[in-house]
């Protein structure tokens, strides 16, 4: 039972459009979120998260929004530039984990 | 340098031979986990340890053991390769002092078992 799911493999946006990449999650205990971004032959790195109090968190581009009755949260970039292209995970846990449960990824590539 | 480092970078090795794969991290971090990621797939949680006496199974560790020999090293090995363990394999830390979650990765090894 895959308890993050991010549902698409792949998004495609112009430069300058916004990007929207979504996650759903089925285990109710989760109660923090992460996105994490890696780049090709680099390891993840950790770029926004939302605690489950809040229902949205921005900082600069990038915008996590969580729905917790539709047990779905989704990261906007905007404006999207061609170096956001990478592959992006959503990651979930609850208090006192200590460890996150990972999606598949999405791959974004931004257009010039 | 980087903050968790993994050697080697790569490795090719064959059926059935053992293989250790060691990281180690400058952070100062307590808690330390191992992941592996398959194409197409996400990253999935082999072993996970949050203190040097402190060792937990993941959601696939059959076939691999791990040991901490200090706050600043963990090691992850395959006692007996067999090629469906061919994946790229990352090194994470985290800090539980911060109450943060977010973890710390390193460059990751690709490992190749024919």
């Amino acid at each position: 039972d895959q308890q993050v799911k991010q549902n698409s493999p792949s998004l495609s946006v112009q430069e300058g459009r916004i990007s929207i990449l979504n996650c759903d999650y089925t285990n109710s205990m989760f109660d923090y979120f992460l996105w994490y971004k890696k780049y090709p032959a680099e390891g993840p790195t950790f770029l926004i998260s939302i605690s489950s109090i809040k229902d949205k968190n921005e900082d600069g581009r990038f915008t996590v929004f969580l729905n917790k009755s539709a047990k779905h949260l989704s990261l906007h970039i905007v404006p999207s530039q061609p170096g956001d292209s990478a592959v992006y995970f959503c990651a979930a846990t609850y208090t006192n984990a200590g460890k996150s449960t990972f999606g598949d990824g999405t791959t974004l590539t931004v257009k010039p | 340098d980087a903050d968790v480092t993994q050697t080697p970078r790569n490795r090719i090795t064959k059926t059935g031979k053992r293989i250790m794969l060691e990281c180690s991290q400058t952070k100062g971090h307590d808690r330390m986990y191992w992941y592996r990621q398959d194409p197409g797939l996400g990253l999935r949680l082999i072993y996970y340890s949050f203190d040097v006496k402190d060792i937990n199974k993941g959601e696939i560790s059959d076939g691999y053991s791990v040991s901490r020999q200090a706050q600043a090293k963990f090691s992850l090995s395959l006692e007996s390769a067999i090629p469906n363990q061919t994946a790229l394999y990352f090194c994470a830390t985290s800090d539980s002092g911060t109450g943060s979650t977010e973890a710390f990765f390193g460059q990751g090894t690709r490992l190749t078992v024919v």
